[in-house]
């Protein structure tokens, strides 16, 4: 059962453009977190949000929780080789959580 | 360094031959997890743990087993492999009031 769907799949934008990552789902969760993962390593959590229609911002990513606590974006302004990597939302019910199937982001210089 | 080991990283066996991937954290965390990753289907729960002695099935525990004896350590054992177990998979820690998940880098587990 995949709870969480992420788009775009793949993403490969020039350095300085805007871009915005989204994720869906048709359950509702208490929290939702995003998290970056490179290359075999584990993901790394980013930001997480909790209240509808939260808005936070890191520097140059502003991630936004939806009215319904449903979905999620994620949105990076002047992208940076940087930033470069697998991006991952994640929704916690309770104790268990669920991954959404990542955006692979390639930043190219 | 607070962190989460795993071991080992890297581990190609064939089917039915009994396996431990040991995971183990220092940040005095009560809640363990282990997820395995797959192209296409994201991050995916096994199993998880609040505590010690107490686990629970994730999203697809079957096929494995865990043990939560002591508050560090979180092991996962496959009693008899199959080649469709093949895969990367990470245990996480979080601390009981928290949200963050702290990853471990990674088991890739290969099953001919």
């Amino acid at each position: 059962t995949q709870l969480l769907e992420q788009s775009p799949q793949f993403l490969s934008i020039q350095e300085g453009e805007n871009l915005t990552v989204y994720c869906n789902s048709s359950s509702v969760f208490s929290s939702l977190q995003w998290y970056r993962q490179e290359p075999g390593e584990g993901p790394v959590l980013l930001v997480t949000v909790v209240t509808g229609g939260e808005v936070k911002k890191l520097k140059r990513l502003t991630f936004q929780f939806g009215d319904a606590r449903k979905d999620s974006s994620l949105h990076i302004t002047a992208a940076q080789p940087g930033d470069t990597g697998l991006y991952l939302c994640a929704g916690g019910t309770g104790n268990q959580f669920y991954f959404g199937t990542g955006t692979s982001l390639t930043v190219i210089p | 360094e607070a962190q989460v080991t795993q071991n080992p990283r890297y581990l190609i066996t064939v089917t039915g031959k009994k396996l431990t991937v040991t995971c183990s954290q220092n940040m005095n965390h009560e809640y363990m997890s282990w997820y395995r990753q797959d192209p296409g289907l994201g991050l995916r729960q096994i199993y998880y743990s609040m505590n010690v002695e107490v686990t629970d099935k994730g999203d697809v525990p079957e096929g494995y087993k865990v043990s939560r004896k002591e508050k560090r350590n979180f092991p996962l054992i496959l009693e008899s492999p199959s080649p469709n177990q093949t895969s990367l998979y990470f245990c996480a820690s979080r601390a009981s009031w928290g949200n963050e998940q702290f990853f471990g880098p990674g088991t890739r587990l290969t099953v001919l």
